[in-house]
């Protein structure tokens, strides 16, 4: 069974100390892996897709990197804000599971300042 | 704007509605989706359309619930006979597929149902 995990479950930090959240995948076989931003009540943000042939991809203070071969992401979040805190979820589209996108359970992040 | 849009953001219906809900995906992206967030979790799949074909449906999704895209545009969502165990967001999302790998979703701000 194809699935994603995001451990921890929520995560809480100074203003200042970067973030790292992680995400597991349990088939190494995807098309890609994409990590988005949720603040309460609202849609989901695309922050980055890294492609499975990448290895990172970085936007501004934010890197993500793809392990394949171990099933893992790390999002890493440079000085982290108080604009930060909402949860990060990441999400794959297994190869065996067609075109739909398979989330984990997302990380709640509180940065205070 | 042109990101996803979704319609009504907010709906309070009684148990026994019927309630539908309407999506505006980005206007060239060909593949269309609909998600169902509960509180605390990550968002389930129900189901995708490229173009106006619904190509999946997921086995969560039972007899009550439909959608169309009838012109490979917008694409409706309807719920008969609700049930407080729909109570949920509902997510739609778009992308652009062109030859192999799956695009970048860009999700709208979700359609909240409170079913009382």
């Amino acid at each position: 069974k194809q699935e994603v995990t995001q451990i921890p479950a929520a995560l809480s930090v100074p203003e200042g100390e970067n973030l790292v959240l992680n995400c597991s995948f349990t088939d190494s076989a995807i098309y890609n892996l994409q990590w988005f931003r949720q603040d309460p009540g609202k849609g989901l943000t695309s922050l980055l897709l890294i492609q499975s042939s990448q290895r990172e991809q970085t936007s501004g203070r934010l890197n993500a990197s793809l392990d394949k071969s171990s099933g893992r992401s790390t999002l890493y979040i440079a000085a982290s804000q108080p604009g930060d805190s909402a949860t990060y979820l990441c999400a794959v589209p297994f190869k065996a599971a067609g075109n739909k996108l398979t989330f984990g359970g997302g990380t709640r992040v509180l940065v205070k300042p | 704007d042109t990101g996803v849009s979704q319609n009504p953001r907010h709906k309070i219906t009684k148990r026994g509605q019927n309630v539908t809900f309407r999506c505006d995906p980005i206007s060239e992206h060909n593949r269309l989706y609909w998600y169902r967030q509960t509180l605390g979790q990550g968002p389930e799949f129900l189901t995708y359309f490229q173009n106006e074909a619904q190509l999946e449906k997921s086995r969560l999704l039972s007899d009550r619930f439909s959608a169309e895209r009838p012109k490979g545009s917008f694409s409706t969502l309807e719920i008969q006979r609700t049930e407080q165990g729909d109570s949920a967001m509902y997510l739609c999302a778009s992308s652009f597929r062109s030859t192999s790998t799956t695009g970048e979703l860009f999700f709208g701000e979700g359609s909240r149902l409170t079913v009382l």
